[in-house]
């Protein structure tokens, strides 16, 4: 049961430009929406938060965006460097003990 | 300050056997989560464990069971693997929940 949709799974930016990418969910009842970032060989790291009451968080240079009636989030890249290389997987929290990602989109910030 | 340190980082097992890998959380997280990432694919959430016991579990079979110990640290356990059992497997640790997840290296576990 794929909750969490990520249907790009790669995206590909020249340096300085905006990276935008996006996560579909199905479930209406979660909490929390995250963005996380891997690079080979390492564990996800956190990067970025939404709760499901607000439509916009931003931090620095990473703002995610959250239409809740398209159940539909957004990750904005602004400007986009060549380190933001990585997958990035949305993800989404049930009851703040269930957390569900999905599949990840490879981005690659070209310089 | 160390993060959530993983053991081993790889792994061959045969198909039948089973399999314990370990966890130690971040300093000060009580909540330990694995899960399963295939090739290819997001994590899959197997188990969270908080104050030694199973708090939620994921869609995995009977074969996937484990332990969270007084100092919090955890075991995953899988009996009987299968081929299918191939995966990168990440322990997360937290502080009462799911958010501010810090994750792990991970443990590749590989089934011949």
């Amino acid at each position: 049961d794929q909750q969490v949709k990520q249907n790009s799974p790669s995206l590909s930016v020249q340096e300085g430009r905006i990276s935008i990418l996006n996560c579909d969910y199905t479930n209406s009842m979660f909490d929390y929406f995250l963005w996380y970032k891997k690079y080979p060989a390492e564990g996800p790291t956190f990067l970025i938060s939404i709760s499901s009451i607000k439509d916009k968080n931003e931090d620095g240079r990473f703002t995610v965006f959250l239409n809740k009636s398209a159940k539909h989030l957004s990750l904005h890249i602004v400007p986009s460097q060549p380190g933001d290389s990585a997958v990035y997987f949305c993800a989404a929290l049930l009851n703040n003990n269930d957390m569900r990602f999905g599949a990840g989109t490879r981005l690659t910030v070209k310089p | 300050d160390a993060g959530v340190t993983q053991s081993p980082t790889h792994l061959i097992k045969t198909r039948g056997q089973q399999v314990t890998l370990r966890c130690s959380p971040k300093s000060g997280h009580d909540t330990v989560s694995w899960y399963q990432q295939a090739l290819g694919q997001g994590p899959q959430f197997i188990f969270q464990y908080y104050e030694e016991e199973e708090r939620q579990r994921g869609n995995f079979p009977d074969r996937f069971s484990g332990h969270q110990f007084p100092n919090y640290s955890s075991e995953l356990n899988v009996n009987a693997l299968l081929l299918g059992d191939s995966a990168l497997y990440l322990c997360a640790s937290s502080l009462g929940g799911a958010q501010g997840y810090t994750f792990g290296s991970g443990t590749r576990l590989t089934v011949v």
